[in-house]
């Protein structure tokens, strides 16, 4: 099974732009991996905010954006808000294998 | 409005097993493949289990493989997930979610496993 990487922890000033990235351990993700990015706050069932690499649901910010940058999935928060504190995650799809999720990243708004 | 529930949680031994349930409403149930999540108490999301449309497709995490069986029953819109040969590891809280966008998630039910 593959391992899906993200930074662990990410601070970002309110008001500024921060990238958050996932990796896979089989090599450059692609949109054959279909990446999904998810939030969640604490106590709370996760939201999701991203599928299919940039497609954003009808409640997604606009200031979440979904891209592939130097062979990763990377999700782009620009205009950090005090409520986007919170846990990210993103999951990636294998052909003829389950989904992966990455460990998740901590984005801190400070 | 998209609506999933789920259910059968609880208390179980090690080596027990548990059949929980979503129940679904909303949407054309039958028209979306459902997937199961899980969220140890502290942890990470780690995905469980899929199931297309129709059930005619599983897709199992290597740690749940042999142990856990996704089912599903498109008459009453109710997914499954039955849960054996239990460890303590698998204590966890455990969310359906719609696919297709994964659109929309339940709000989970708690499996403890503990003697």
């Amino acid at each position: 099974q593959a391992v899906v990487t993200q930074e662990p922890s990410l601070t970002v000033s309110p008001g500024g732009t921060v990238t958050l990235t996932c990796g896979s351990s089989t090599g450059a993700v692609t949109s054959g991996h279909y990446p999904y990015w998810f939030q969640q706050k604490p106590g709370q069932a996760p939201r999701t905010l991203i599928y299919d690499t940039s497609n954003k649901h009808s409640w997604t910010p606009a200031r979440f954006s979904g891209s592939l940058l130097g062979g990763k999935a990377a999700l782009t928060l620009s205009g950090a808000q005090p409520e986007d504190e919170a846990e990210y995650y993103c999951l990636l799809s294998y052909s003829g294998a389950p989904a992966v999720f990455g460990g998740g990243t901590q984005l801190t708004v400070l | 409005e998209v609506q999933l529930v789920e259910s059968g949680g609880g208390l179980v031994q090690p080596g027990g097993s548990l059949r929980l349930s979503c129940s679904a409403s909303g949407f054309t149930f039958s028209s979306y493949p459902m997937h199961w999540v899980r969220q140890a108490p502290g942890k990470g999301l780690e995905y469980v289990s899929a199931i297309s449309g129709n059930g005619g497709s599983t897709y199992y995490a290597d740690s749940v493989k042999g142990r856990f069986t996704i089912s599903r029953d498109n008459s009453k819109n109710t997914l499954y997930l039955q849960v054996s040969s239990l460890r303590a590891d698998d204590t966890a809280v455990y969310y359906c979610v719609k696919g297709n966008g994964w659109g929309n998630w339940g709000q989970g039910t708690l499996v403890t496993v503990s003697s």
